[in-house]
């Protein structure tokens, strides 16, 4: 079956470390990537999204994911992390049906 | 431009009843699919809907259906109500469906 998996489940930082939260797609052909995240106690928001085109695509927040196609990759990165990005992120991908398949998410706990 | 919403907010209901769910789409957004998000199971793709025909389904049974009106606004069933049905529903609108998603807040539903 079409799958998205997160790596990490829960990642603990602290403020100023360096972030990279794992994605993967197990289907090939053309994929339509996102990363959302939910705030505590907030919906879900999009915080960046891949169709087509550069493989390094930036968001909100400073938050950026490259698309590595080989590797069915899709990870999300941001240099130096803040308390304000404790939340819990989702990788999603739309698979061949159009479905939106969402991965496990990973919660994010920075500390102060 | 007002988002998605969802009424509505909490819900209470006991085994067996039936439960309505509505949501507001993003004005000029003719997508609409629902999600249940419990902490187990993460995400998961119930239905969508586009100019009123449903276009996609989830794995869940049949108590579960929706429908979708002429003005993109939709609500989702859930009939015989289980323990298990106890979950936050999301509903997300969307241009077409394989374009960037927006979330509502969601409809807090417990089962008892």
């Amino acid at each position: 079956a079409q799958s998205v998996s997160q790596h990490n489940h829960h990642v603990i930082l602290s403020e100023a470390a360096s972030l990279e939260l794992g994605c993967n797609y197990s289907y090939g052909g053309t994929v339509n990537l996102f990363w959302y995240v939910q705030y505590p106690g907030q919906h879900l928001q999009l915080l960046l999204k891949y169709f087509s085109g550069d493989p390094l695509v930036k968001g909100i927040k400073g938050f950026e994911a490259e698309f590595i196609k080989s590797k069915f990759s899709f990870n999300l990165r941001k240099p130096s992390v803040q308390w304000s990005d404790t939340a819990e992120y989702f990788c999603a991908a739309y698979n061949q049906g159009g479905k939106l398949i969402f991965g496990q998410g990973t919660e994010l706990s920075v500390k102060p | 431009k007002a988002g998605v919403t969802q009424t509505p907010r909490y819900l209470i209901k006991t085994r067996g009843q039936q439960v309505t769910l509505s949501c507001s789409p993003i004005s000029g957004h003719r997508s609409v699919s629902w999600y249940q998000q419990t902490p187990g199971q993460g995400l998961q793709f119930l239905f969508e809907y586009f100019s009123e025909t449903q276009r996609n389904k989830g794995n869940f049974p049949g108590r579960f259906s929706g429908r979708q009106f002429s003005n993109s606004r939709s609500e989702m069933n859930v009939s015989t109500l289980e323990l298990g049905d106890s979950a936050l529903y999301l509903c997300a609108s969307s241009f077409d469906g394989n374009y960037e998603q927006y979330f509502g807040p969601g409809t807090r539903l417990t089962v008892t």
